[in-house]
């Protein structure tokens, strides 16, 4: 079936600096992947949707320009979270729509996140 | 209005209990509905997908209204293992998912 990886799973940096997170669909191809975040004990937020080939759509509130989004290929889709300060500790997410082993129905699969925090 | 409104809960039962959420959804041409489980600091897992029919997976068994754009999942004889967050996804044409917020549960000894 379907699996998405995400990398790195726990990031500590400074205030400032840029993070990069990678989101890859291990064995199937992935048009459109979408990025989330999570702050403790709140819901899933979309953050943008991920096009392959084509700039990334991002949800209102969501600065384009800090949020980095680059889908170079069918199977790798990455986040940069530029000039990160403390605010930005979050749980970010990615998924992908793919199929489950013998089914046809779409399904999102979910990387296994990864935990940003900023000092 | 929310896309997809849910019970935040918590709902705390014991082992055994039978416990059901709902979820409802305000968009009538939503056309896919799924009931996924986020453990704690965990991304969410797909636990069922629900069916215009109702779809039943051991224990827990899933149900659509569209009539009333609701859909609810019931778990039987819950287990301690079942304490998670569940979350209601919808979608109308696989290019943009709806979440409800979750609803936790809690069961206990």
């Amino acid at each position: 079936g379907a699996v998405v990886s995400q990398h790195p799973s726990r990031v500590i940096c400074k205030s400032g600096t840029s993070v990069k997170i990678e989101c890859r669909s291990l064995d199937f191809q992935a048009t459109t992947m979408f990025w989330y975040r999570q702050f403790p004990k709140q819901s899933l937020m979309l953050m943008a949707t991920s096009n392959e080939g084509s700039k990334a759509t991002y949800e209102q509130g969501v600065e384009k320009d800090k949020f980095l989004i680059n889908h170079a290929s069918l199977t790798l889709s990455t986040l940069t979270v530029t000039s990160a300060h403390p605010e930005d500790s979050s749980f970010y997410i990615c998924s992908a729509r793919g199929f489950r082993q013998g089914t046809n129905t779409g399904e999102l699969f979910f990387g296994e996140g990864s935990r940003l925090t900023v000092l | 209005r929310k896309e997809v409104e849910q019970d935040p809960g918590p709902f705390n039962v014991p082992e055994g209990a039978t416990v059901a959420f709902n979820c409802t959804y305000s968009n009538s041409a939503s056309q896919s509905f799924f009931w996924y489980r986020q453990d704690c600091r965990k991304e969410p897992k797909l636990l069922m997908s629900v069916y215009s029919s109702g779809n039943e997976d051991g224990r827990f068994t899933a149900q659509l209204n569209r009539a009333s754009q609701y859909i609810s999942l019931l778990i039987r004889d819950s287990k301690l293992s079942d304490s998670a967050t569940y979350l209601c996804v919808v979608t109308s044409n696989f290019n943009k998912f709806y979440f409800g917020s979750g609803t936790k549960l809690n069961v206990k000894p």
